[in-house]
């Protein structure tokens, strides 16, 4: 069974840092892609960030201005996502994705939310 | 950027209708587009990749259609679990952006 499964997610002050960490199980890490994306509450979806399969090509939203590091390990089958200088307009539920090059978005996460706030 | 907008926004519609939405590109994309449906509380679910190639273990009154910069969503005879959000993606540039949803509701 495919499993993703998001952690790290909280409240944290404006300013403020935080790692989220993503899972996965039931299928070949490096064979695949992986994403962030959010969904303020009440929203759509956003797009947050890409790796490849290797790690070795990684995009972001033009959005997050730079304060946002996508990273992957495969001994530990683990997604990652280094948020900095975090803003009330980060608020949202962070999923990860995954997806064969080509395809589209196909495994999911629950979501972690993330919620920036003083 | 590319830029995606679907249309309509939301729409109501009774079980067994047909319906369809629209994606459109503000440059073309190929076939790079994705559809998703999305219900409360729970993660999107991949319904259409490659503009219209059905995901495995989708009911096959999901289609998708289109190329370049317009794309259709259509759900051929309307069931009471479709009832749900449904966004286009693209994936031809480095920024994989979505369409801002359509939300369908029961008439």
């Amino acid at each position: 069974e495919v499993q993703l499964v998001e952690s790290g997610g909280g409240l944290v002050q404006p300013g403020g840092s935080l790692r989220l960490s993503c899972v996965v199980s039931g299928f070949t890490f490096s064979d695949y892609e992986m994403n962030w994306v959010r969904q303020a509450p009440g929203k759509g979806l956003e797009w947050v960030s890409y790796i490849s399969s290797s790690g070795t090509t990684i995009y972001y939203a033009d959005s997050l201005q730079g304060r946002f590091t996508i990273s992957r390990d495969s001994a530990e089958n683990s997604l990652y996502l280094q948020m900095n200088s975090l803003r009330a307009e980060d608020t949202a539920i962070y999923y990860c994705a995954s997806h064969k090059w080509g395809a589209g978005f196909a495994y999911w996460g629950q979501g972690t939310l993330v919620t920036v706030s003083s | 950027d590319i830029q995606m907008t679907q249309s309509p926004s939301s729409l109501s519609a009774s079980v067994g209708d047909r319906v369809t939405i629209t994606c459109r590109a503000s440059q073309s994309i190929s076939k790079y587009l994705n559809w998703y449906q999305q219900k409360p509380g729970t993660a999107p679910k991949l319904l259409i990749y490659a503009a219209s190639s059905l995901q495995g273990g989708v009911p096959s009154r999901f289609s998708g259609s289109g190329s370049g910069t317009d794309f259709t969503l259509t759900i051929s005879t309307l069931q009471p679990e479709d009832f749900a959000t449904y966004y286009c993606q693209q994936t031809f540039s480095k920024s994989r952006t979505f369409g801002q949803g359509t939300k369908v509701e029961i008439k």
